[in-house]
């Protein structure tokens, strides 16, 4: 069984400032990985794919990065609208899709 | 514009029965997996199972398995997840996403549909 952790549970950041959320995967998914954010209220949005890419229309200041078992997210200058919570997904080993428990993202 | 539109939010009785719907438009809906994701009040995400609308082909989370129904009508361009018997653990949002292609990321996102299960 796979399991993804992901830290902090939540984690404060000023204005300006680099946010970095960690995920970590029970067993290596190469770099078959995804990060997500979700507003309240709101359904997810696909922000990394691949570990690394960026997807459609996210800003440069998010960049994803890792390999194996140990991901991270960077969010480069953190902005007000990026306060919200981030999940991890692994997709290694078709067809199973894992979630991790996500971390939430507040602005100091 | 690629989407999925989602049904609306469902009240219902234990042991009552729905099927919730998920329309994708802007795109070969054919072509593309989707799947379903629970989201249960104040929690995380949890895959439940996806579906390619091509020849229905279905593919659930083993810990899922026997408790929800997906199906497709490609001629519709709708997917489907159903209940036989609701239970009050049920009560979540459900999401339905689109599923990249190349990697197995869900890029497009219906706004979900919200079950509650309550007597």
């Amino acid at each position: 069984e796979m399991v993804m952790t992901q830290s902090p549970d939540t984690l404060s950041v000023s204005p300006g400032e680099r946010a970095t959320l960690s995920c970590r995967t029970s067993q290596s998914v190469s770099t078959n990985l995804a990060w997500y954010k979700q507003n309240p209220g709101q359904p997810p949005r696909l922000l990394i794919y691949g570990a690394s890419t960026r997807a459609t229309g996210i800003p440069a200041r998010f960049s994803g990065s890792g390999s194996g078992t140990e991901f991270t997210l960077t969010i480069g200058s953190l902005q007000s609208e990026d306060s919200a919570v981030y999940y991890c997904q692994e997709y290694n080993k078709w067809p199973r899709i894992t979630f991790g428990g996500g971390t939430k993202v507040e602005i100091k | 514009e690629v989407q999925l539109v989602q049904s609306g939010a469902e009240v219902k009785k234990p042991g009552e029965s729905l099927k919730i719907s998920c329309k994708g438009s802007g795109y070969r809906f054919t072509s593309h997996w989707i799947g379903w994701v629970r989201q249960m009040p104040g929690k995380g995400l949890e895959w439940m199972g996806i579906i390619y609308p091509s020849d229905s082909d279905i593919r659930y989370n083993p810990s899922i398995e026997g408790q929800v129904t997906i199906s497709a009508d490609k001629s519709n361009n709708t997917a489907y997840l159903q209940w036989s018997s609701l239970k009050a653990s049920d009560t979540a949002m459900y999401y339905c996403g689109r599923l990249e292609g190349v990697h197995d990321a869900f890029d497009i996102w219906g706004h979900g549909t919200m079950v509650t299960v309550s007597s």
